[in-house]
Parts: C-alpha cells; sequence; structure tokens
C-alpha cells in the first residue's frame, strides 16, 4: 500500500531557528514529491518538487532533500520566521495515472 | 482573482439537507478533485475527474457525488449531510501528467462546512 508518512507531528522553535521536517514514503512507482505550505485556513500550496534524480533544491530559506534509495525527503526551513508558521504537506506522486498521496503533515509553530 | 474559486467558503446546515459545494478554475486544466481534510489528519481524495466526460471515485466517496458541469466547472453534493461530513473541503485542479515536473495541484481557498 502507498504511504507517506511525517514527522515530527508538530513542532514548535523559536524565530531565528532553523529546523528539519522529516518524510518517509514507501509510494511506487515513484515519480516525484512535492512539499506543500498550508497556511491555516488556506489551501495548500507548492514550495518545492523532487524528482528522482535530484537530491537537494532550494526555494529561499527552504532547502528539500530526497534520498530515492531510502524513500526518503526532507525540509530544511532556515533562519525561521513567524510567517513559516503553517502546516508542510508532503505529497508523493506515482507513475501509475499520476495519483498522489498525502501525508497528514506536519504542524509548525514559530514563536517571537 | 483566484484561480481556483470555492463557494461558499463557509456553510452550516442541518442533518439530512441537501448540500452542494461548487468550484470553478480559470487556469485552464483539465484535471480536478475534491478533498476533504479533518483536523490533525491529512487530505483524503473524494472524487476526481480528468476531462468533462471522466468521474472517478477517490477513497472517501460514499455520501458525496459530483457533477463536471464544464471543463472549468466541478461540484460536489452531499445528498443527505450527516455529522460526520463535518470538514474543511478542497477543490483543486492540476495540468496534464506527462513527463517530470507535472502534477503540481493547485488548491482553492476551502469550504468550511459544518453539519448539526
Amino acid at each position: 500500500k502507498n504511504q507517506v508518512e511525517q514527522s515530527p507531528q508538530s513542532l514548535i522553535i523559536l524565530e531565528g531557528k532553523n529546523c528539519t521536517l522529516q518524510c518517509n514514503y514507501t509510494v511506487s512507482p515513484f515519480s516525484n514529491l512535492r512539499w506543500y505550505k498550508q497556511d491555516t485556513g488556506r489551501g495548500p500550496v507548492s514550495l518545492t518538487i523532487m524528482t528522482f534524480s535530484e537530491n537537494t533544491k532550494s526555494n529561499g530559506r527552504y532547502t528539500a532533500t530526497l534520498d530515492a534509495d531510502t524513500k526518503q525527503s526532507s525540509l530544511h526551513i532556515t533562519a525561521s520566521q513567524l510567517s513559516d508558521s503553517a502546516s508542510y504537506i508532503c505529497v508523493v506522486r506515482n507513475t501509475n495515472a499520476g495519483k498522489s498521496t498525502f501525508g497528514d503533515g506536519t504542524t509548525l509553530t514559530v514563536k517571537p | 482573482d483566484a484561480d481556483v474559486t470555492q463557494t461558499p467558503r463557509n456553510r452550516i446546515t442541518k442533518t439530512g439537507k441537501r448540500i452542494m459545494l461548487e468550484c470553478s478554475q480559470t487556469k485552464g486544466h483539465d484535471r480536478m478533485y475534491w478533498y476533504r481534510q479533518d483536523p490533525g489528519l491529512g487530505l483524503r481524495l473524494i472524487y476526481y475527474s480528468f476531462d468533462v466526460k471522466d468521474i472517478n471515485k477517490g477513497e472517501i466517496s460514499d455520501g458525496y457525488s459530483v457533477s463536471r458541469q464544464a471543463q472549468a466547472k466541478f461540484s460536489l453534493s452531499l445528498e443527505s449531510a450527516i455529522p460526520n461530513q463535518t470538514a474543511l473541503y478542497f477543490c483543486a485542479t492540476s495540468g496534464p501528467a506527462t513527463g517530470w515536473g507535472t502534477g503540481e495541484l493547485f488548491f482553492g481557498e476551502g469550504s468550511r462546512l459544518t453539519v448539526l
């Protein structure tokens, strides 16, 4: 069964600190992995996409990594800001009809 | 204006009532989806449509129905609402699934439904 597991479930950090969110998946055959940011009460928005051949990709203060061998991804947030407070969702897409499997998300709270 | 628009944004109704949530998009995408989100849980797929004549059940379709009236419009109906259908509902669209780097989902702002 295709699954996506995220950890931790929730995280509280102080403004300016760094953090790393984890995503493990069993989706096969793998097409790509996206990290979405969902602000409270809003729809998710894509932050970055990782394909099979990519190990690291940055988008401003967000850096995603992918290890396709161990089926793990991480999202590292550098110098956190209050506006980073949100839920971060890992979504893995397979090549069978392009179906996407969602993780339950990590809720990040950045405190001043 | 938003690329994916959902109406209503909030709705309170009573058990047994029929409810329709509407979604329209200006992205020109063929693929449209309805998801449900419960607190602390991930998004779960209710129905999806890859073109106007295509309707597919997702993982939690029981109690729901959909209508794809046009390429840009996809409606979700609850024929007889029940309290455990209280949730946040999202419509989403995506482009064609060919090649790498595809499949990005573009979400609406959500419709919060409360069934009393």
